[in-house]
């Protein structure tokens, strides 16, 4: 049981090259969400999914798209990469929205 | 719309000294209320949490926290300071009557003096 796993660990991109993260989930979870995490910033969410099939704007969406691929899998994906984007990511997964979030090691990209 | 504030991005005990981690929310009904704790270059994990009950909970490592209606606060104590216990804290707020996402606060970095 490996809860919630993300790839890759570490990322550096260059302005403009596009990237997905990947995120799965073991635990049967129909909730999903993703963060990212920014020093004074905490952690604000960029896009969500409640359950399989429908995904959500979080707070900081802009520069992001997602895909709810199966009740396992939730993939986000940016386009065209900008220095903002520098952060660390985080997938997280709860049973139903309002309940205990279970949280990935994360991902740190940077962008030149 | 809900939030929640933490008050103090750093705070300072020294080891076997009180710790105390203030959290005040904004909801229209009383709300769930998390901690959890994030050491160094790991994800956030469940400290604690109030849903419904006792207003006084109990999480792992000797943590514990109070809901105040009255205060909107949900204050995270531990008696005695470890060392382990130097991490990030956040709070967070679930209103289930407003959204469906959990709301977290900024975080509060722990430092323990030896």
């Amino acid at each position: 049981n490996a809860g919630v796993t993300q790839t890759p660990k570490f990322q550096v991109l260059k302005t403009g090259q596009s990237m997905t993260l990947q995120c799965a989930q073991d635990m049967n979870h129909n909730s999903m969400y993703w963060y990212r995490q920014d020093p004074g910033m905490g952690l604000r969410l960029i896009y969500y999914s409640a359950s399989e099939g429908t995904t959500d704007k979080g707070e900081v969406p802009n520069g992001y798209n997602v895909s709810r691929l199966n009740k396992r899998e939730f993939s986000l994906r940016l386009e065209s990469a900008a220095p903002s984007q520098t952060s660390v990511y985080f997938c997280a997964s709860s049973e139903a929205p309002g309940l205990t979030q279970y949280f990935g090691p994360g991902t740190r990209l940077l962008v030149l | 719309a809900q939030s929640v504030t933490q008050l103090g991005s750093h705070v300072s005990v020294s080891e076997g000294a009180l710790v105390l981690l203030r959290c005040n929310y904004s909801s229209s009904v009383p709300p769930y209320l998390f901690w959890y704790v994030q050491y160094p270059n790991q994800g956030l994990q469940l400290l604690l949490k109030y849903t419904t009950g006792a207003t006084l909970v109990k999480g792992i490592n000797g943590f514990e926290a109070e809901f105040k209606k009255s205060e909107t606060s949900f204050h995270l104590t531990k008696p005695s300071a470890h060392m382990s216990d130097a991490a990030e804290y956040f709070c967070a707020v679930f209103d289930m009557n407003r959204d469906d996402k959990i709301i977290f606060g900024k975080g509060t970095r722990l430092h323990i003096l030896p």
